[in-house]
Formats: structure tokens, C-alpha cells, sequence
């Protein structure tokens, strides 16, 4: 069975700083996708960056990127010049693209709450 | 694109009422639909995974009876918490998948914030 962690419950940054959000999990499976999602207090999960396990290259979307290291099972989440907007908690997730049932569950971390200060 | 409606937003009920939450798909067509439970400052914890026109899979733990889930439509899928308790009160949450989407990724709804007195 797969399983995500992540081992920061609460972080804080600086307003225009940059902080890193961790995630490991743990597979036997080759073909899966990651995922961070965002949950600011309105509570709608919004997509923060994807990652395809086959693309060695991280990926990135304007200030956030990921430091995907497949052979070490981590994916963490970096968000530069930090906005107050980013306060939210951070979900790391797991998607298993060889899932029998075809069904494409995804495994979510416990999050971290994640607060920009001004 | 790839909307994806709850309604209610927010709902309060008695105990021992039946409350029907619904999730929409507005400009996709969701093969299947995740339903999800989040206590406060918590993870998501999965329910049930319906695909259209069949019967939803639960997850361990989960009361088929109690939380019926129907998925009748590519764009509709609804979860009635039977015989509400303030046990049941939550934050539920939908999500759908399908092609016209990214591969497999979910799609969330908003949420609906149910409270039982």
C-alpha cells in the first residue's frame, strides 16, 4: 500500500521569502503522478503543480516548483517570493497511474498549514 | 474548464433527518466521482469512489447504508447521510474525474458543510 508523509504539521515564512514544504512517500509502483494541492480557509482544494513520474525534469509553475527525487520517494514543494495568498495548508498527494481497479485514487498526505507573514 | 459544483454549500439539520448533498460536473462528463469526509484541520479522508451507472465502492469503515451514494448521470453523482447524527457533522467534499480532464486528475467541488444538532 502506498503512503505519503509529511513531517511539517505548521510552517511560517516571510512575506517575498521562500520556503520548502516537504513530502516523501512510499510505492513499489513505477507509474503514478504527484500532486500539490492548496486548501486556503474557503476550503477549495486548488491545484498548486503536478508531476509525472515517467519526466525527470521538476515542474514548475511561476513561483511554485517541486524537487522531484524519484529514487529517494521525495517530492517538495518550493514557493518563492511568498505572498500573503499563499497562506493555506498544503496537501501533498499520490496517484497511482497502475491502479487495477481503474479507479485513480488518490493518497493525500496529513498536510502542512503553511502561514505568510507580513 | 473542469468546474465542478456542490450544492448544498452549507446545510444544518435535526438528528434523524436524511440529508442529500449534490456534486455536479458542469462542463465535463465524470466517469467517476470521489466523495470525501474532512474533519477540522485534517486530511481528506476517502468515503466511496462511484463510477456512472454502477454502484459505488466504499472505502473499510465506511457505512454503505448510511451514506448512500448515487452516480446516475456523467454529470451528477449524490451523497445522502441517512439518519443524520452529530456524529455525522463535517465537511464533505466531491471531486470527478474523466475524460475531457487531465488524464486522471480530480477535480474538486467547494465542499458542503453539514452540521447536525
Amino acid at each position: 500500500a502506498q503512503t505519503v508523509t509529511q513531517s511539517q504539521p505548521e510552517m511560517s515564512v516571510q512575506e517575498a521569502e521562500t520556503v520548502t514544504l516537504s513530502c516523501t512517500y512510499d510505492t513499489s509502483e513505477s507509474n503514478y503522478y504527484l500532486f500539490w494541492y492548496k486548501q486556503p480557509p474557503s476550503r477549495q482544494m486548488i491545484l498548486v503543480i503536478r508531476q509525472e513520474a515517467y519526466k525527470q525534469q521538476n515542474a514548475t509553475e511561476n513561483r511554485f516548483s517541486v524537487n522531484f527525487q524519484k529514487a529517494a520517494k521525495s517530492f517538495s514543494l518550493k514557493i518563492s517570493d511568498s505572498q500573503l495568498g499563499d497562506t493555506a495548508m498544503y496537501f501533498c498527494a499520490f496517484m497511482n497511474l497502475g491502479d487495477a481497479s481503474g479507479t485513480y485514487k488518490y493518497i493525500f498526505g496529513t498536510g502542512t498549514r503553511l502561514k505568510v507573514l507580513a | 474548464g473542469a468546474v465542478v459544483s456542490q450544492h448544498p454549500s452549507w446545510v444544518i439539520c435535526k438528528s434523524g433527518t436524511s440529508v442529500k448533498i449534490e456534486c455536479r460536473s458542469l462542463d465535463f462528463q465524470a466517469t467517476t466521482m470521489f466523495w470525501y469526509r474532512q474533519f477540522p484541520k485534517q486530511s481528506l479522508m476517502l468515503m466511496a469512489t462511484s463510477n456512472e451507472g454502477s454502484k459505488a465502492t466504499y472505502e473499510q469503515g465506511v457505512e454503505k447504508d448510511k451514506f448512500l451514494i448515487n452516480h446516475a448521470s456523467l454529470t451528477l453523482s449524490t451523497l445522502t447521510v441517512t439518519s443524520a447524527h452529530p456524529e455525522d457533522s463535517s465537511f464533505y467534499i466531491c471531486s470527478a474525474s474523466g475524460p475531457g480532464g487531465r488524464g486522471n486528475e480530480q477535480f474538486f467541488g467547494p465542499g458542503t458543510r453539514l452540521t447536525v444538532l
